[in-house]
């Protein structure tokens, strides 16, 4: 069956510095990736997302390209800041569309 | 829009109590998930369903029983509260269109068992 896997937290890190949270995956056909980040106290939302092979997908600084030859979807961000505490969800969604398979969040702890 | 709504924000049931987790959605969506989120286990997904009349059982559905009478809304319902269903449940919708297939979360319900 479809499944995610990201690096286990938590990642603490100082503000500007990089970040790479890794994503890798297993699904059938052409799975839709994404990126959903959790805010404390809160539900997810989208961060970002990718629909096919080597599309990129970008916001609020961060970014992932969707690498089918490594079944990968690593998060970047060049300079985190404090307000990029959160944890984050690397998800896809496959098999005719139905479900959507998260993997177990990573935990960033961003200090100034 | 008010986008993906759940009630109640809290909720402490005793063992054996029966209640009625509700969600709403407000933007058409065919899609519509229940997951719960335990420390370190991420996000779990109890039921779904593809449309007014469709659902189907997760990865975890034992306990629980859904329905999908409209499009708009997607009651949870805990039959006979255990400790174990102490968790922060989660309502999801999302559209059938691949270019618009994100999910949209609603804020949670926190939910404690006795």
């Amino acid at each position: 069956g479809d499944s995610v896997t990201q690096m286990e937290g938590p990642v603490t890190l100082s503000e500007e510095a990089f970040l790479t949270i890794n994503c890798t995956y297993t699904a059938t056909g052409y799975p839709s990736l994404f990126w959903y980040v959790q805010y404390p106290g809160e539900g997810l939302q989208l961060l970002l997302k990718a629909t096919k092979a080597d599309d990129k997908g970008s916001n609020k600084g961060f970014e992932a390209t969707y690498r089918k030859e490594t079944t990968s979807f690593h998060l970047e961000k060049g300079s985190v800041q404090v307000s990029d505490s959160a944890v984050y969800f690397c998800a896809l969604l496959s098999g005719g569309y139905q479900k959507v398979t998260f993997g177990t969040g990573t935990k960033l702890q961003v200090i100034p | 829009n008010a986008g993906v709504t759940q009630t109640p924000k809290f909720q402490v049931l005793k063992t054996g109590q029966s209640m009625t987790l509700q969600c709403a959605q407000d933007m058409n969506h065919e899609y519509m998930s229940w997951y719960r989120q335990d420390p370190g286990m991420g996000l779990r997904l109890i039921h779904y369903s593809v449309g007014a009349g469709i659902t189907d059982q997760g990865e975890v559905p034992n306990g629980y029983n859904v329905s999908r009478s409209t499009t708009e809304d997607f009651p949870l319902r805990l039959l006979s509260a255990a400790p174990s269903q102490t968790s922060v449940y989660f309502c999801a919708s999302r559209s059938g269109t691949r270019s618009k297939n994100e999910q949209f979360f609603g804020p949670g319900t926190r939910l404690t068992v006795l």
